[in-house]
C-alpha cells in the first residue's frame, strides 16, 4: 500500500531550527511536497521537488525515499500542521497524517 | 491564491439524507480532487477527475460519488450521509506540475 510516514508531533522553541522528517513507500514516487495547514484555512504549498530546495525560511532535503522540512528561526506563528506528500502517479498525491508543530516562547 | 472556492463552508445534515458539496475553479486546471481530513488520518483521497466526465475512485470512495460536467465544477455527493462521514472536505486543483492548490474546506457534520 502506498503510504507516507511522518511524526504526529514535533516541539521546538522560538528561534530554533526545527526539522520534520518524512519517508514513504509510494511506488514510483520521486517528488516530495510540503504543505502548511492552519485550521479553517486552505493547506498551502511551501516547497516541492526531487532535489534539495529552499523557499524563504523553508528548506527541503531530499533522498529517494525520505525528505525533511527544515524551518529556520521558527516563530510561535509557525505553530500549525505540516503535511508531507509524494506523487503517486496520475497526478495524485499521497499525504502523510500530518505533523503538529508546537512552538514554545 | 488560485481561484478555487468550495460551498457550503459549513453544513449540518441528518443521517440518511443526500448531500452535495461543490468545488468551483476559475483556473481552467485539468485535474480536480476531493479529500477528506480526519484526525489521525491526515488527508485521504476520495475521488479525482482528470477531465470533463472523466473521474476515478480514490482510497476512501465508498459512500461517495462525483460528477464533473464542466471543467470548472466538481461535485461530491454523499448518497446517504452517515455519522462516519462527518469530516472536513477539501477540494484541490492541479496542473501538470503536480502542485495542488486547495480550497478552504467544507466542514460537514452528520447528526
Amino acid at each position: 500500500k502506498d503510504q507516507v510516514f511522518q511524526p504526529s508531533t514535533v516541539a521546538s522553541s522560538e528561534g530554533a531550527v526545527v526539522e520534520i522528517f518524512c519517508n514513504h513507500s509510494v511506488s514510483n514516487a520521486y517528488n516530495f511536497f510540503w504543505y502548511l495547514h492552519f485550521p479553517g484555512c486552505a493547506p498551502r504549498l511551501l516547497v516541492k521537488g526531487s532535489k534539495p530546495s529552499q523557499q524563504g525560511r523553508y528548506n527541503m532535503t531530499y533522498e529517494r525515499f525520505s525528505s525533511s522540512l527544515l524551518i529556520l528561526q521558527v516563530r510561535e506563528a509557525d505553530a500549525a500542521v505540516y503535511y508531507c506528500a509524494c506523487s503517486g502517479g496520475f497526478q495524485k498525491l499521497v499525504f502523510g497524517t500530518g505533523t503538529r508543530l508546537l512552538v514554545s516562547p | 491564491d488560485a481561484g478555487i472556492t468550495q460551498s457550503p463552508r459549513h453544513k449540518v445534515t441528518e443521517t440518511g439524507t443526500p448531500v452535495t458539496l461543490r468545488c468551483h475553479q476559475t483556473e481552467n486546471h485539468r485535474y480536480m480532487y476531493w479529500y477528506r481530513q480526519d484526525p489521525g488520518h491526515g488527508l485521504r483521497l476520495i475521488h479525482y477527475s482528470y477531465g470533463v466526465k472523466d473521474t476515478d475512485k480514490g482510497e476512501v470512495s465508498d459512500g461517495y460519488s462525483v460528477s464533473r460536467s464542466k471543467t470548472e465544477d466538481f461535485l461530491l455527493t454523499l448518497e446517504s450521509a452517515t455519522s462516519s462521514q462527518t469530516s472536513v472536505y477539501f477540494c484541490a486543483i492541479s496542473d501538470r506540475d503536480y502542485g495542488y492548490t486547495f480550497g478552504s474546506g467544507t466542514r460537514l457534520t452528520v447528526v
